[in-house]
């Protein structure tokens, strides 16, 4: 059974860097073909792909954002990470992230709500 | 970027009915690898997203046969048969074939 998890801080102000970490079971990132995407949804909005690790550390991002995002892994705690530096109140979603095994956000987490305010 | 644009925005279905969501991109989504990496997600009011359709026409793990995908190219299609109520929220399509990755702005399935 594959689950996700999303924590991050829930609130933080204009020019912080955000910190999300996805926490996972059921599959492993140091197995060949298995990858982890995030995606964020401002309320009420669509969907917008952010970035993409892969088994063997492939990171593709999503340039709208400017360089500002980082993903990374740690394989022997089933954990997925993103930071997003300088962020502004456009920042201010649900952020998920999901599963690459058998295709695309096979699996997703339930989602966790960041507010960027002063 | 590859611009996924969704027809209709919203979609008004009666119970037991059947309906078509259309999804084109700006460019082809044929991979170098022969693959079309073009996915369909249904988001029920107040949950994730889930995956309903993978490379085009395969049905996710649990999806009902009520849902099928078909397209090629730049042109792809999601069809709705029998509607249920569990069948309503938003669409999206999402291609995974180009970086950056996109999502189609979402097709919301209402009860008529």
């Amino acid at each position: 059974q594959v689950t996700l998890k999303e924590s991050g801080p829930g609130i933080l102000q204009p020019s912080q860097t955000l910190s999300l970490t996805c926490t996972f079971s059921g599959f492993s990132l140091s197995t060949y073909g298995m990858g982890v995407g995030w995606i964020r949804q401002p309320s009420g909005k669509g969907l917008e792909w952010l970035a993409n690790i892969w088994w063997d550390d492939d990171k593709y991002y999503n340039p709208s954002l400017k360089n500002r995002l980082t993903i990374s892994k740690d394989t022997s705690n089933n954990q997925a990470f993103l930071k997003i530096t300088n962020v502004d109140t456009a920042d201010t979603a649900t952020y998920y992230c999901a599963s690459i095994i058998r295709a695309y956000f096979d699996y997703w987490g339930q989602g966790v709500m960041v507010t960027v305010s002063s | 970027d590859v611009v996924m644009t969704q027809t209709p925005v919203s979609l008004s279905v009666s119970l037991g009915g059947q309906t078509s969501i259309s999804c084109r991109s700006s460019q082809s989504l044929v991979h170098s690898d022969g693959n079309t990496y073009l996915y369909w997600y249904l988001q029920k009011p107040g949950q994730s997203p889930q995956l309903l359709i993978y490379k085009v026409s395969n049905r996710f793990s649990g999806v009902p046969d009520r849902f099928s995908g078909s397209g090629s190219g730049t042109d792809f299609t999601l069809k709705i048969s029998r509607v249920e109520p569990e069948d309503l929220g938003v669409y999206y399509c999402y291609q995974g074939t180009h970086y950056p990755n996109t999502f189609g702005a979402g097709t919301k399935l209402e009860l008529k």
